[in-house]
């Protein structure tokens, strides 16, 4: 099916781990963003992607990177996770329609 | 910067009565605007998007907004609330110029008593 594809769906991580969150879109996307969501803040830019090999912050870059190789994922690396980086976070791809298209989402916990 | 205000991060209405979620934007050019909903544990779905066409834009489940630009609002209505309108609902807006991104307001939760 199209979409947006988000992998794992759940995570715990210890405190100074590392840990990649994957998107994927195989609807030939240029754009491409992550987000964070936290209770009474609404969705925050992470970073974004105006195509491969093309990257920007966010409003809330610290402690994530990003690449961008192909046209189909852009990959949230955490170096070193921090219990502040409890969150669910979210990908989206835009289209030519003006749409935006969301994953399903990663919950993750950092103890 | 573009940005979106949402009034209210709560709202309750009873079974029937009209749903009406407030949205304000600050954008320095005629800006794109969108309602998305989330369900809990869910992720965001669609409602509506504005895109300098019709100033009134109707959306899935009955909903619709209307494009204000002399209030810089783009609020959301709904005739009759129903139990399964009850969600969490955001409010965001992007320029869609050098590919500026979606920017999102804190959201607004929606409480339909019976």
């Amino acid at each position: 099916n199209a979409g947006v594809t988000q992998t794992p769906k759940f995570q715990v991580l210890k405190t100074g781990q590392s840990m990649t969150l994957q998107c994927a879109q195989d609807m030939n996307h240029e754009y491409m963003s992550w987000y964070r969501q936290d209770p009474g803040m609404g969705l925050r830019l992470i970073h974004y992607s105006v195509g491969a090999g093309i990257t920007d912050q966010g409003e809330v870059p610290n402690g994530y990177n990003v690449s961008r190789s192909t046209t189909e994922d852009f990959p949230l690396r955490l170096l070193s996770a921090a219990p502040s980086q409890t969150s669910v976070y979210f990908c989206a791809s835009l289209g030519s329609n003006y749409g935006y298209t969301f994953g399903s989402g990663t919950r993750l916990t950092v103890v | 910067a573009q940005s979106v205000t949402q009034l209210g991060s709560h709202v309750s209405v009873s079974e029937g009565a009209l749903v009406l979620l407030r949205c304000n934007y600050s954008s320095s050019v005629p800006p794109y605007l969108f309602w998305y909903v989330q369900y809990p544990n869910q992720g965001l779905q669609l409602l509506l998007k504005y895109t300098s066409a019709a100033t009134l834009v109707k959306g899935i489940n009955g909903f619709e907004a209307e494009f204000k630009k002399s209030e810089t609002s783009f609020h959301l209505t709904k005739p009759s609330a129903h139990m399964s309108d009850a969600a969490e609902y955001f409010c965001a807006v992007s320029l869609f110029s050098g590919n500026t991104p979606l920017v999102f307001g804190k959201g607004t939760r929606l409480s339909v008593i019976a």
